[in-house]
């Protein structure tokens, strides 16, 4: 089954402390894309990579590191998670990018609690 | 900034009625939209998608509209289904950029039995 998969779904972790949310697409897909979700300001880009070793910030990239050392998965990394990034994030892939003809599927989404 | 926005938060009808959810956007040098559908607990989903150079297009039971003289995007959805309800964003890409979109707020549909 095509798909993107995050992990961890849900996660609560203090300040401070270091962590990585995966996520991994099997439908060879070039870009992929991390999103925030927050209530009353919607979705917001963190980072997005069009391929292999190459990404670029989104709109809100401070506090957000990713890689893309493989095709299907694309980490992104809090190296020192604070309050104010708690939040549902989504990670997502396309073929090659946003334009027509380039459907972006989303995976299930992981809820971070920062306290 | 640019930004994409939605003129109602939460709309409510009667399972068979049509549904119409309405999205402003302010960059005029936009050239795609999306629709996407979001139910509880899951990620955005694909619905349809419209290029600029469209005023209109159809899919299974949904259509979207686009009028580039007032920068507006609807979403019609045809006799509405309890399967419908769900939060429904606007998205649109900027000319000249295929990797970045912007997001609207969203649209509570809820479909009442």
């Amino acid at each position: 089954e095509a798909q993107v998969t995050q992990n961890p779904r849900y996660l609560i972790t203090v300040t401070g402390k270091k962590l990585t949310v995966t996520c991994s697409q099997n439908m060879n897909h070039e870009y992929m894309s991390w999103y925030r979700q927050d209530p009353g300001l919607g979705l917001r880009q963190i980072y997005y990579s069009m391929n292999v070793e190459v990404t670029d910030k989104g709109d809100v990239p401070e506090g957000y590191k990713v890689s893309r050392k493989e095709k299907r998965n694309f980490p992104l990394i809090l190296e020192s998670p604070s309050p104010n990034q708690t939040s549902l994030y989504f990670c997502a892939s396309s073929l090659t990018g946003t334009g027509a003809y380039n459907e972006q599927f989303f995976g299930p989404g992981t809820r971070l609690t920062v306290l | 900034g640019e930004s994409v926005g939605l003129h109602l938060p939460t709309l409510s009808v009667q399972e068979g009625d049509n549904s119409i959810i309405n999205c402003a956007y302010s960059n005029s040098a936009s050239d795609y939209f999306i629709w996407y559908k979001q139910e509880s607990g899951k990620g955005p989903q694909f619905i349809i998608d419209i290029r600029s150079n469209m005023d209109k297009r159809q899919g299974q039971r949904v259509t979207v509209l686009l009028n580039k003289t007032v920068k507006h995007l609807s979403l019609q959805i045809a006799a509405t289904q309890p399967g419908d309800s769900a939060v429904y964003f606007c998205a649109e890409k900027g000319r000249g950029s295929n990797y970045k979109l912007t997001f609207g707020k969203g649209t509570l549909l809820t479909v009442n039995p």
